[in-house]
């Protein structure tokens, strides 16, 4: 859905890198998903923001990667120190409280 | 914990030939059932969702998908597909309440034949 935005579509980072994905939710959504889709998989529940607040990181790598979404501004994932297995595409979901999820197009990261 | 299951990886179909992608879930709750398509390179759209009442849901595109509480499955149906229906289709499930944590099957992929 378009009117999730998410940037860049895609990055091309080198190991070692950090990687910042932005997402801007759909006018009126306080909540934001983030899912991360390996090749050949289905989606992967990371992370699930409301503002200025983690609600369920359940699904985040203990190392390396981490989740905001500001009072103002987009909610951003950040991965630091990227490796190969890091390549997938991200994507961010809004929601507002207790309906359905809106998805974004994706921000597809390539590792070298 | 919850799962979701799609067993065909990838069909194939000839245009205007009928459609079902298979779906079947695990849930400890009352599940709330979506399928969701992409196109390549694109995001994902939903289709259609199910959480409570008839049990045959229609969606967008003329999709539709029956509940099956007894066999845990959600099917997607369509009864003449068109080209432009290649795509993958994920199935989902989530919880009734609450936060909005998904689980994705790993999808089909659907190819169309003239």
């Amino acid at each position: 859905n378009a009117d999730v935005m998410q940037n860049p579509r895609h990055l091309v980072r080198r190991r070692g890198q950090e990687a910042r994905l932005r997402c801007s939710p759909m006018k009126g959504h306080s909540h934001v998903y983030w899912y991360r889709q390996l090749p050949e998989e289905g989606l992967k529940f990371m992370v699930y923001l409301q503002k200025e607040n983690i609600i369920d990181e359940s699904g985040m790598p203990k190392e390396r990667f981490s989740a905001e979404f500001p009072k103002e501004g987009p909610s951003i994932l950040r991965i630091q120190q990227v490796v190969r297995g890091d390549s997938a595409a991200y994507f961010c979901a809004s929601s507002r409280e207790g309906l359905e999820l809106f998805f974004g197009e994706g921000s597809r990261l390539t590792v070298l | 914990a919850q799962s979701v299951t799609q067993p065909d990886i990838h069909i194939t179909v000839s245009e205007g030939a009928s459609l079902e992608l298979r779906c079947n879930y695990s849930y400890g709750a009352t599940p709330y059932l979506f399928w969701y398509v992409q196109s390549p390179g694109q995001g994902l759209q939903l289709l259609l969702k199910y959480f409570s009442g008839d049990t045959l849901v229609q969606g967008i595109k003329g999709f539709e998908a029956e509940f099956k509480r007894s066999q845990s499955s959600f099917n997607l149906r369509k009864p003449s597909v068109h080209w432009s229906d290649a795509a993958e289709y994920f199935c989902a499930v989530g919880p009734f309440f609450g936060n909005e944590k998904l689980t994705f099957g790993t999808g089909t992929r659907l190819t169309i034949i003239p």
